[in-house]
């Protein structure tokens, strides 16, 4: 069993809608999830971290994460055609590692006009 | 501000060569890791290090592998004798500190070992 599990999709949206993407992990030791973007042939960049439990919000993102549940998601409202592009999920300790990430193995999506 | 860079972007080697992908970090970053994406898959942690140490190599391969990060100058990755399964995209990522939980990725280096 991978520790953390991404659908890789491909998810097809469109333009305007709300988009849900989600990550289970195993391991309870994971206390920092991220969310990075990458598109085709690019590297990844951040777009959302979350300590522990609870949700953020930044324009028209929000990151939420169930500890108990061991479950995180990312919503993305008014898709727009420029969100369309591979959405990995991280996740790291606290202690060790330093910023050794665990990733998901990204949601590919595609927002349509 | 530059951001994480990586040379080449693009590497082509036959099996049996040598491979060496450089990282120049962040300016004021200390804290440098390498990653390995395979087609279809996630990235997959190397090897972290900072100015020259080595503090977790446990993604690393045991063997072929190895990385440096010297006093001057950027990070080394080189694979020795490269075999086919080698190829892969190889992102480095730096950050500022331990603490700090914003890693910062450069755009890879794309392998093909043919």
């Amino acid at each position: 069993q991978k520790e953390v599990e991404q659908d890789p999709g491909p998810l097809s949206v469109p333009e305007g809608a709300i988009v849900s993407l989600n990550c289970t992990y195993s391991n309870s030791a994971f206390q920092y999830f991220m969310w990075y973007r990458q598109y085709s042939r690019k590297g990844p960049e951040l777009l959302m971290y979350t300590y522990s439990s609870g949700n953020k919000e930044d324009g028209r993102f929000t990151a939420q994460v169930d500890k108990s549940s061991k479950y995180i998601s990312l919503f993305i409202r008014d898709s727009q055609p420029s969100d369309s592009a591979t959405y990995l999920c991280a996740m790291r300790s606290v202690t060790g590692g330093g910023n050794k990430l665990t990733f998901g193995t990204g949601t590919q999506l595609k927002v349509e006009l | 501000n530059a951001g994480v860079m990586q040379n080449p972007r693009h590497l082509v080697r036959r099996r049996g060569q040598e491979a060496r992908l450089r990282c120049s970090p962040m300016k004021g970053h200390s804290h440098v890791y390498w990653y390995r994406q395979l087609p279809e898959e996630g990235l997959k942690f190397m090897v972290y290090l900072q100015k020259e140490n080595i503090i977790d190599e446990s993604g690393m391969p045991k063997e072929r592998f190895s990385a440096e990060f010297p006093k001057e100058g950027p990070s080394i990755l080189r694979i020795q004798q490269v075999v086919r399964g080698d190829s892969a995209a190889y992102f480095c990522a730096s950050s500022e500190g331990v603490a700090n939980t914003e890693a910062f990725f450069g755009q890879g280096t794309r392998l093909t070992v043919v």
